[in-house]
């Protein structure tokens, strides 16, 4: 089955500066790659995604990048702000069935 | 986004007795719904693909007698935690693809279970 490898599992950046968090998948058949931001105690909310026919995309200060050959995907948080602090989850899925994997998330903190 | 909602988002009950949560797809329909659970700090570990109208489908090492899946329409799945343990308490979190869109995975609210 699938398998995701995400880095750093944690990430402390001043406030302003940029942030990249990068994942690893196994199956040459995933398609869809979803980022999902996790605060505490609280439902994981998807903040941008990219599909396999695409190598970039962009939403305001956050941006994913896929690169199929290498099997890896990056999530860009540009200018981070304080209220960036959270876990940040990727995840991939494959052809058979709508199931994600995730990787094992990455704990962001800024510093106002 | 397409909404997911879950019930309970917080239950506490005693060693032994069962507990249910909903998972409700409320502006689509989900043939498929996902089961997860997740401990504190870490990743969210798939349990069990709930399907409508038949089987759900559990991940290995998961007890598919204690952790009972029902999906008996097309907008709601119900996870039973049968003869509950206090190892059973976490987070249990629910997650829907929308078909309107070109199956985005929402999550649910999520339930904090505690067993005493």
């Amino acid at each position: 089955g699938e398998n995701v490898e995400q880095h750093p599992s944690t990430l402390s950046v001043q406030e302003g500066d940029s942030a990249v968090i990068k994942c690893t998948y196994s199956d040459s058949a995933s398609n869809y790659f979803p980022w999902y931001k996790q605060e505490l105690g609280k439902r994981p909310q998807l903040i941008i995604d990219i599909r396999s026919n695409v190598g970039e995309k962009k939403d305001q200060r956050i941006a994913v990048t896929l690169n199929k050959t290498a099997k890896h995907f990056s999530l860009h948080i540009t200018e981070t702000q304080p209220e960036d602090s959270a876990v940040y989850f990727c995840a991939a899925r494959g052809n058979a069935g709508n199931m994600l994997t995730f990787g094992g998330g990455t704990r962001l903190m800024v510093k106002p | 986004g397409a909404v997911v909602s879950q019930h309970p988002s917080r239950v506490i009950c005693k060693s032994g007795t069962s507990v249910k949560i909903e998972c409700r797809s409320l502006d689509f329909q989900a043939t498929t719904m996902f089961w997860y659970r997740q401990f504190p700090k870490k990743s969210l570990m798939l349990m069990a693909t709930s399907n409508e109208g038949s089987k759900a489908t559990y991940e290995q090492g998961v007890e598919k007698d204690k952790f009972l899946i029902n999906h008996a329409s097309l907008t709601l799945s119900t996870l039973t935690v049968t003869s509950a343990h206090p190892e059973d308490s976490s987070f249990y979190i629910c997650s829907a693809p929308d078909p309107t869109s070109g199956n985005t995975i929402y999550f649910g609210e999520g339930s904090w279970l505690t067993v005493v």
